[in-house]
This record gives C-alpha cells, sequence and structure tokens, in this order.
C-alpha cells in the first residue's frame, strides 16, 4: 500500500500562475513532510518541508500547507517559473521511523 | 552540491551477470541509502545503512544486497541481474535517522538486456 500518494502525474501551468502540487498520506504517524526537486539526469534536491506542529511554511515562491485532519498536503509555487518545470516528489518520514518514503511524483510544466 | 560521487554513471549489463554500484560521500554522514527511481513509481528505497557494517532492508530489497565497511563507502550488489532491475539508483546521505533532509547523488543509470 502506498503510505505517500501524488494522484496527479502531471500539471501544465503557465508562466506567472500559481502551481498547486498535492499529496495525501495513510500512515498517522508521519509528522514530518517534505518536498523534492527533481530535474531530468539529476538527482533530486530538497525544497522545502513542514513540520507536524505547523500548518503552512514559506520560503520565497515556495509555501507548503498540511492539513493534518485530511491527511493532506500541498506545494504553492508563485508565480510560477518556466525552470521550475520538474518533478516533484512529496515525502515523509516519522520520527521514531527509518528512511523517507516518497510518493511518485508529479511532473511540472510551467510555459511561457 | 554534497559530496556524494556515484560510479558508474551509466552501464549496460546481461542478465544473470552480478553487478555492483559504488556510493562514495565525503561528508561524513552517518547515514546511507540506496533508492530506485522508475515510471510510475517514483522513488522507492532499497537498502540503508546507519553506520559501518550497520545495514538494514527497504522496500524493495529483493535481489539486492549492500555492504558498508567504511563510513564513506556504500556499495549496492545485484548478485544477478534481471531485466526488472532496469532502473535508475540513486545513492542518498543524511545526518539523522528520520532522514530529514537527504542529499543525493547524481544517479547510476543501469540496463540490464
Amino acid at each position: 500500500d502506498q503510505q505517500v500518494k501524488q494522484n496527479s502525474p502531471s500539471l501544465s501551468v503557465q508562466e506567472g500562475r500559481i502551481s498547486i502540487l498535492n499529496c495525501d498520506y495513510t500512515n498517522s504517524m508521519f509528522d514530518y513532510f517534505l518536498w523534492y526537486k527533481k530535474y531530468p539526469a539529476e538527482g533530486p534536491t530538497f525544497l522545502i518541508s513542514i513540520s507536524s506542529i505547523k500548518d503552512k511554511n514559506e520560503d520565497g515562491r515556495f509555501t507548503v500547507f498540511l492539513n493534518k485532519s485530511a491527511k493532506h498536503l500541498s506545494l504553492h509555487i508563485v508565480p510560477s517559473q518556466p525552470g521550475d518545470s520538474a518533478v516533484y516528489f512529496c515525502a515523509a518520514s516519522a520520527s521514531a521511523g527509518t528512511a523517507l518514503i516518497f510518493g511518485k511524483g508529479t511532473t511540472l510544466s510551467v510555459s511561457s | 552540491d554534497a559530496g556524494i560521487t556515484q560510479s558508474p554513471r551509466h552501464k549496460v549489463t546481461e542478465t544473470g551477470t552480478p553487478v555492483t554500484l559504488r556510493c562514495h560521500q565525503t561528508e561524513n554522514h552517518r547515514y546511507m541509502y540506496w533508492y530506485r527511481q522508475d515510471p510510475g513509481h517514483g522513488l522507492r528505497l532499497i537498502h540503508y545503512s546507519y553506520g559501518v557494517k550497520d545495514t538494514d532492508k527497504g522496500e524493495v530489497s529483493d535481489g539486492y544486497s549492500v555492504s558498508r565497511s567504511k563510513t564513506e563507502d556504500f556499495l549496492l550488489t545485484l548478485e544477478s541481474a534481471t531485466s526488472s532491475q532496469t532502473s535508475v539508483y540513486f545513492c542518498a546521505i543524511s545526518e539523522s535517522v528520520t532522514a530529514e533532509k537527504l542529499f543525493f547523488g547524481s544517479g547510476t543509470q543501469l540496463s540490464v538486456l
């Protein structure tokens, strides 16, 4: 069973508009959530994170929202830029657990 | 970039042959991981290590073994490669067990024919 789900394989957005990437999780023990960004032929790189004691974390154009009751988080990118075109992975961990569990990823395409 | 080097970057091999992928880090991080990335599956954990000679299985460990004889090196071995192991393999390192932030290598593209 998938513990971290990204149900949208792809998303297309125009430059300057908002991109919203969604992620759902099933394990109530998860208490730390992260987003990674991956360009072709490169390894994933950390983008932004949020702990379960918060419901929002912002870093420049990137904001992550966490809804614990719904077991849902989302990544907002405003404004979107062509350089944001990449695969975005949602990941989660439990403080008492081991390694990160990743979702399947969402490919974001930002057109100019 | 964090000091993580994966070798080789690309490899083509035949079914049934053994293959070893190497991950070398210069960050002195305690934890090291091997992930594979496949279309439709995202990143899946194969094995991880929490210290020299201390390793454990991830969610897709069948057909793989690992070894860590030094802090800086983590080897992934496919004992007898199969076509289903064609994938991109990523090594990652972290300072903590909860792996709040992983640093990834650039990946190894492995093709098993």
